[in-house]
């Protein structure tokens, strides 16, 4: 099962809205991204959780928070976004071992964010 | 300068063509290459993981010059299949033990019947 799985694909919100995005994982990844991508640009990083810790924060605003319940599991938690922040929301996850360098990420379908 | 840079093309070439992608990293440290394709409206997919020896996968061949921290793709007998943006992503380690991806703005290929 080399599979990611995200939800909801598509999410239409409001600004002044609490909704959450869902990863989900089952290849015992311990590293986990959460990546925004605009149309016709390459996937910027948001986050990465390395052992269920949140690691990397590319200087995110605070309306965007993620949560790490355990090593399957990846939310992005949403309140009060801009219509700028509309875009697809990437989430992937891959091996962090140490001794492994070439494990490549694997990445779900997105979430298709709408906020209006 | 980009930590990862790409031409972005567009390049539209014939079936059956040869085409070269090049892409250049600015981070000596960075550990692990790959080329990824994404199509449109879809996420990016692993195409090939990039090794310093140089590696062939059917009609697709990646090279990686760690000196001049270039890192190219050929693809040969192009398909209309092909047709896609390509990604040349780079691995390096951040804080701790994480490993963040760095991706590159990408290229467009159309491949035309």
């Amino acid at each position: 099962d080399t599979e990611v799985t995200q939800t909801p694909k598509h999410l239409v919100m409001g600004m002044t809205n609490k909704k959450s995005l869902k990863c989900e994982q089952h290849m015992g990844h311990r590293a986990m991204y959460w990546y925004k991508q605009k149309a016709k640009k390459p996937p910027e990083l948001m986050f990465v959780y390395s052992y269920e810790k949140l690691s990397i924060n590319e200087s995110v605003p605070s309306r965007f928070s993620p949560e790490c319940p355990n090593s399957s599991l990846l939310n992005l938690h949403l309140h009060a976004l801009q219509p700028e922040d509309s875009a697809l929301y990437l989430c992937a996850s891959s091996q962090d071992l140490t001794n492994s360098l070439n494990t490549e990420a694997f990445f779900g379908q997105g979430t298709r964010l709408t906020v209006v | 300068r980009k930590e990862v840079e790409q031409d972005p093309g567009p390049f539209n070439v014939p079936e059956g063509a040869t085409v070269a992608f090049n892409c250049t990293y600015s981070n000596s440290a960075s550990q692990s290459f790959f080329w990824y394709r994404q199509d449109c409206r879809k996420e990016p997919k692993l195409l090939m993981s990039v090794y310093s020896s140089g590696n062939e996968d059917g009609r697709f061949t990646a090279q990686l010059n760690r000196a001049s921290q270039y890192i190219s793709l050929l693809i040969r007998d192009s398909k209309l299949s092909d047709s896609a943006t390509y990604l040349c992503v780079v691995r390096s380690i951040s804080s701790g033990s994480a490993r963040q991806l760095t991706f590159g703005s990408g290229t467009q290929l159309t491949v035309l019947p």
